[in-house]
């Protein structure tokens, strides 16, 4: 069925570090992709998306591209901050089931 | 402001009860959603609403019921058959469902606990 995989976390980073968050989904049809964040306590917000191949969503600093030939829809971004922190999940739409989301990779970046 | 209410924040059951979480939508949204987190496991489907009085189970329905009576309001009852309730749970909706560019809203979530 459908799926998606992201990388487990932890991460750690310190302030102004590199992330890279990888996902890959399953390849049926052209789904939609999204990257969703949750801060503690708190419910999901949508950070970015992207609706086909080679599309580029980006947000707050944040960017994946749409990655057709790889399937994936990896999250990055150049300069994290301490206000990053947080969980984020990778998720596809498409099919007939409604949103599918990776288990999450919690980020937690120290000053 | 237009959002979606989840109450309560808190929320103990104890062993045999049956306990209800409330989710309410102002948005207009024609689909609404369950959802359940539990560490390193993600989120995880429990049932969805496409529309009034109608709805579908999710991956992991067993031990939960919901009713969908009014458009604003998607209420899930956990049951005394769920023998593993504690998690948080979050609810979600959406203007349709399966539209290819749709996002969700979610609310606060409800964090529930076995005492």
């Amino acid at each position: 069925g459908d799926s998606v995989t992201q990388m487990e976390g932890p991460v750690t980073l310190s302030e102004e570090a590199f992330l890279t968050i990888n996902c890959t989904y399953t390849a049926t049809g052209y789904p939609s992709l999204f990257w969703y964040v949750q801060y503690p306590g708190e419910g999901l917000q949508l950070l970015l998306k992207a609706t086909k191949a080679d599309d580029k969503g980006s947000n707050k600093g944040f960017e994946a591209t749409y990655r057709k030939e790889t399937t994936s829809f990896h999250l990055e971004k150049g300069s994290v901050q301490v206000s990053d922190s947080a969980v984020y999940f990778c998720a596809r739409l498409g099919g007939n089931t409604p949103l599918v989301f990776g288990k999450g990779t919690r980020l937690s970046v120290i000053a | 402001d237009g959002g979606i209410t989840q109450s309560p924040k808190y929320l103990f059951r104890k062993e045999g009860q049956n306990v209800t979480l409330s989710c309410e939508q102002n948005l207009n949204h024609d689909a609404m959603y369950w959802y359940r987190q539990d560490p390193g496991q993600g989120l995880r489907l429990i049932y969805y609403s496409q529309i009034v009085n109608d709805f579908q189970k999710g991956d992991i329905a067993e031990g939960y019921s919901v009713s969908r009576e009014k458009k604003e309001s998607f209420p899930l009852t956990v049951t005394s058959a769920q023998k593993n309730p504690t998690a948080f749970y979050l609810c979600a909706s959406s203007r349709r469902h399966e539209a290819t560019n749709e996002k969700l809203f979610f609310g606060s979530g409800t964090q529930l606990s076995v005492l």
